[in-house]
């Protein structure tokens, strides 16, 4: 059984440009989240997305966005990079929304931004 | 807010010590509890979890224990491993319309053999 795929595995944007990184969840899967891993912020929820619709968002800026297609793959896509923005991005895909079912997580996207 | 402490690291020890972390939290209500593995270069790994209070979860040789009274979930294994050299991370997440896990800080533990 496949797990979370994401792609591409690492990327350098120059600041100012717009990045889209990838998600495929397990099949089966609809329950897709992206998270925010830095040193110095750690682990960041950034939004939650559930049969196509955004269910949570967490305190980013809008330069963040996302979306989920019907085979529930998900894209997050991050407008006008910053240094700041480098970072590793985590998705993690759950049979459905809620704890019990448990979150699976791909290797990430590694983004540069220089 | 909901929020998880978990100890600082970096944790080193030899190969066959005993191993505990640390995990406390503060919520409103009763989330559930999970304790994440990231290995160097790769994602998180879920390493076992608790949904409700006294349930312990097990997993490789690791046990936590979802103790309500003193809102913890402490991380332990008896005798580690050179593998289990990794970033542990404590997480919790509430049943409820608000479906985003809490991190801790994670802990780096370095196992030398």
């Amino acid at each position: 059984k496949a797990g979370v795929t994401q792609t591409p595995r690492y990327l350098i944007k120059t600041r100012g440009q717009q990045v889209t990184l990838s998600c495929s969840p397990i099949s089966g899967h609809r329950s897709v989240s992206w998270y925010q891993q830095t040193p110095g912020q750690g682990l960041q929820f950034l939004f939650e997305y559930f049969s196509e619709t955004q269910r949570n968002k967490g305190n980013f800026p809008g330069r963040f966005s996302g979306r989920q297609f019907s085979n529930s793959r998900s894209e997050m896509n991050v407008s006008t990079l910053e240094l700041g923005d480098s970072a590793l991005y985590l998705c993690a895909s759950s049979l459905r929304q809620g704890a019990n079912y448990g979150y699976t997580f791909g290797s990430g996207t590694r983004l540069t931004v220089v | 807010g909901d929020s998880v402490t978990q100890m600082e690291g970096p944790v080193t020890l030899s190969e066959e010590a005993f191993l505990t972390i640390n995990c406390t939290y503060t919520a409103t209500g009763y989330p559930s509890l999970f304790w994440y593995v990231q290995y160097p270069g790769e994602g998180l790994q879920l390493l076992l979890k608790a949904t409700k209070a006294d349930d312990k979860g097990s997993n490789k040789g690791f046990e936590a224990t979802y103790r309500k009274e003193t809102t913890s979930f402490h991380l332990e294994k008896g005798s580690v491993q050179v593998s289990d050299s990794a970033v542990y991370f404590c997480a919790l997440i509430f049943f409820s319309n608000d479906y985003k896990l809490s991190f801790g800080a994670g802990t780096t533990v370095t196992v030398r053999a």
